[in-house]
């Protein structure tokens, strides 16, 4: 059975503090890792999807990366607005699924 | 280019009547995608369908739930006889024909809260 975990389950950040959120993974053929931003009360919104160990992906202040075992996203200079849960997910082979892992809440203070 | 639309965003039932949940993929996705998000917890699968196919429907509950993505129209999920636990966030996602291994798009959900 897939798993995901994402740690830590809440970050608080000042303006301009960057970090990492973790997402470790165990799954029987990773056919893709994704990375889903969520505000309160909407649906997620997609970031970036990985395909392979190794690859990178950056959209403004976030970049994701990905190793055999797990996904970093990192979260450059971060601003009030990146605020929100995001949410990591693998694919299973057959590409019927995705498997979510809990979140990480994350808050940017001003 | 619209989204993936869900409707209704929110939705009231009393114990025992149904729930009709509907989801219109994005122009040019034929893969449809359920999934439900408790209060406090992470999304889990529920159903995967294509056009007139449900393909995979290992994450559904065995009873009361049922969902189908007909030739015309919108995927349905339906929820009959509805308790307090089915009280929850259900969210649909489309892909592409082509690929259905790409991007899921997610739409805003349909919140619903059993009295």
């Amino acid at each position: 059975e897939d798993q995901v975990t994402q740690s830590p389950e809440a970050l608080r950040l000042q303006e301009g503090e960057s970090s990492s959120l973790n997402c470790s993974y165990t799954v029987s053929g990773l056919r893709g890792l994704f990375w889903y931003r969520q505000d309160p009360g909407k649906g997620p919104e997609f970031l970036f999807t990985l395909y392979s160990a190794g690859e990178e992906k950056e959209k403004e202040r976030l970049k994701a990366t990905l190793t055999k075992k797990e996904s970093f996203l990192h979260i450059t200079a971060p601003k009030p607005e990146d605020s929100a849960t995001y949410l990591c997910a693998v694919q299973s082979p057959s590409g019927s699924r995705l498997t979510f892992g809990e979140g990480t809440q994350l808050t940017v203070n001003p | 280019n619209a989204g993936v639309m869900q409707n209704p965003r929110h939705l009231v039932r009393r114990r025992g009547q149904e729930a009709r949940l509907r989801c219109s993929p994005m122009k040019g996705h034929s893969h449809v995608y359920w999934y439900r998000q408790l209060p406090e917890e992470g999304l889990k699968f529920m159903v995967y369908l294509q056009k007139e196919n449900i393909i995979d429907e290992s994450g559904m509950p065995k009873e009361r739930f049922s969902a189908e993505f007909p030739k015309e129209g919108p995927s349905i999920l339906r929820i009959q006889q509805v308790v307090r636990g089915d009280s929850a966030a259900y969210f649909c996602a489309s892909s592409p024909l082509q690929d259905p291994g790409t991007e899921a798009f997610f739409g805003q959900g349909t919140r619903l809260t059993v009295v």
